[in-house]
């Protein structure tokens, strides 16, 4: 089936520093992934839709200069936390669209925690 | 964006025992459905699609009920490792998933 990846599963970062998580389709082309972030025990949280080749679509309240995608092909979409700080401290999660079906196959998430 | 909602729970079950859970949608024009299953820390990973005709998978049982706008998802027999956050996916048509908040399931000895 479908295989997703996401990387790195892990981080820890100083406060006002850049981390970038990437999220690959394996099997498939994806030409729209979306980014989630979870705190815990919270339900997924839709940041933003990341389209190959266009600007992502970000949700109210995403601050787009602070969280940015790029999807320059149709594997690979990147979601860069810029100058996090404690309160980005999260879970994030990416998933790609299997065209026609619907399903949405997700990334192992990446566990960030900024000190 | 339309509304996905399920009852958070925790549903605490004994092993053994039948649980249900309901996850109604607000968009009449929603075209697939799924059942996601999360464990704690993870990422969610698919359970089963829901089918118009109602499926079965082993002890889950899925139903879409499109008059009252709401699908089901039945787990017979509990196990233990079934314990889980389980979230009700809805798909409107413009690939953009709608995720319900998810629902707890505690199954105990």
């Amino acid at each position: 089936g479908a295989v997703v990846s996401q990387h790195p599963s892990r981080v820890i970062c100083k406060s006002g520093t850049s981390v970038k998580i990437e999220c690959r389709s394996l099997d498939f082309q994806a030409t729209t992934m979306f980014w989630y972030r979870q705190f815990p025990k919270q339900s997924l949280m839709l940041m933003a839709t990341s389209n190959e080749g266009s600007k992502a679509t970000y949700e109210q309240g995403v601050e787009k200069d602070k969280f940015l995608i790029n999807h320059a092909s149709l594997t690979l979409s990147t979601l860069t936390v810029t100058s996090a700080h404690p309160e980005d401290s999260s879970f994030y999660i990416c998933s790609a669209l299997a065209g026609g079906t619907g399903e949405l196959f997700f990334g192992e998430g990446s566990r960030l925690t900024v000190l | 964006r339309k509304e996905v909602e399920q009852d958070p729970g925790p549903f605490n079950v004994p092993e053994g025992a039948t649980v249900a859970f309901n996850c109604t949608y607000s968009n009449s024009a929603s075209q697939s459905f799924f059942w996601y299953r999360q464990d704690c820390r993870k990422e969610p990973k698919l359970l089963m699609s829901v089918y118009s005709s109602g499926n079965e998978d082993g002890r889950f049982t899925a139903q879409l009920n499109r008059a009252s706008q709401y699908i089901s998802l039945l787990i017979r027999d509990s196990k233990l490792s079934d314990s889980a956050t389980y979230l009700c996916v809805v798909n409107e048509g413009s690939y953009i998933p709608t995720f319900g908040r998810g629902t707890s399931l505690i199954v105990h000895p």
